[in-house]
């Protein structure tokens, strides 16, 4: 079965500076999906990037980004130039395209940022 | 586009009660997964439904069950609620889901608590 690892539970950055969160994942799938989920305090959740693993290049969106090494199952996100709208929960997640993995995504435990002004 | 809605947004019920919420998909959005999520367990996959059929399914009691309707409206029903279903309940659409990589867009969750 996979399973997805965040193993900081808590974070904290300054504001307009630059933070890096952690995951992991097992799996013995070679095709699969990973993600990063915002959930803010207002509880809805929001994608905020996503990498297929057959594609070697990192995905970034605006001042997110990843640092995805499938040797290693790592899968890292990356906030520059941190904002105050940043702090909320972020999970990391898995969904595979075969199996009984597809179609349903694997959350980790998530990390919360807070964004110190 | 309206996003995804989920009623009700609150729910308070007791042991041995049932319940179901609902949930409606982004127009045009064929699959709706839901989700359970408890501080302890973190966020965890109950069933997926695509077309009117149940297409994956997590591992939960029986006690959980879910269905769609031919507008891809989806209900999740928990029978004989137990203290331990005392959640947060998402509900998440996309196009085709399934291994397709499209996107799961969420709604606000109905947040369940049993008494």
């Amino acid at each position: 079965a996979q399973t997805v690892t965040q193993s900081q539970p808590e974070m904290s950055v300054q504001e307009a500076e630059t933070v890096t969160l952690s995951c992991t994942y097992d799996t013995s799938e070679s095709d699969y999906y990973l993600f990063w989920y915002k959930q803010p305090p207002s509880r809805q959740m929001i994608l905020v990037i996503r990498q297929e693993a057959y594609k070697q290049q990192n995905a970034t969106e605006n001042r997110f980004s990843v640092n995805f090494q499938k040797a290693a199952k790592s899968f890292s996100l990356k906030i520059s130039d941190s904002q105050l709208g940043d702090a909320a929960m972020y999970f990391c997640a898995y969904r595979g395209y075969y199996g009984g993995s597809q179609g349903n995504l694997i959350f980790g435990k998530g990390t919360k940022l807070s964004v110190k002004p | 586009k309206a996003g995804v809605t989920q009623t009700p947004r609150y729910l308070i019920k007791t042991r041995g009660q049932q319940v179901t919420l609902s949930c409606s998909p982004i127009s045009g959005h064929r699959s709706v997964s839901w989700y359970q999520q408890t501080p302890g367990q973190g966020l965890q996959f109950l069933f997926e439904y695509f077309s009117e059929t149940q297409r994956n399914k997590g591992n939960f009691p029986g006690r959980f069950s879910g269905r769609q309707f031919s507008n891809s409206r989806s209900e999740m029903n928990v029978s004989t609620l137990e203290l331990g279903d005392s959640a947060l309940y998402l509900c998440a659409s996309s196009l085709r889901g399934g291994a397709s990589g499209d996107e799961q867009f969420f709604g606000p969750g109905t947040r369940l608590t049993v008494l």
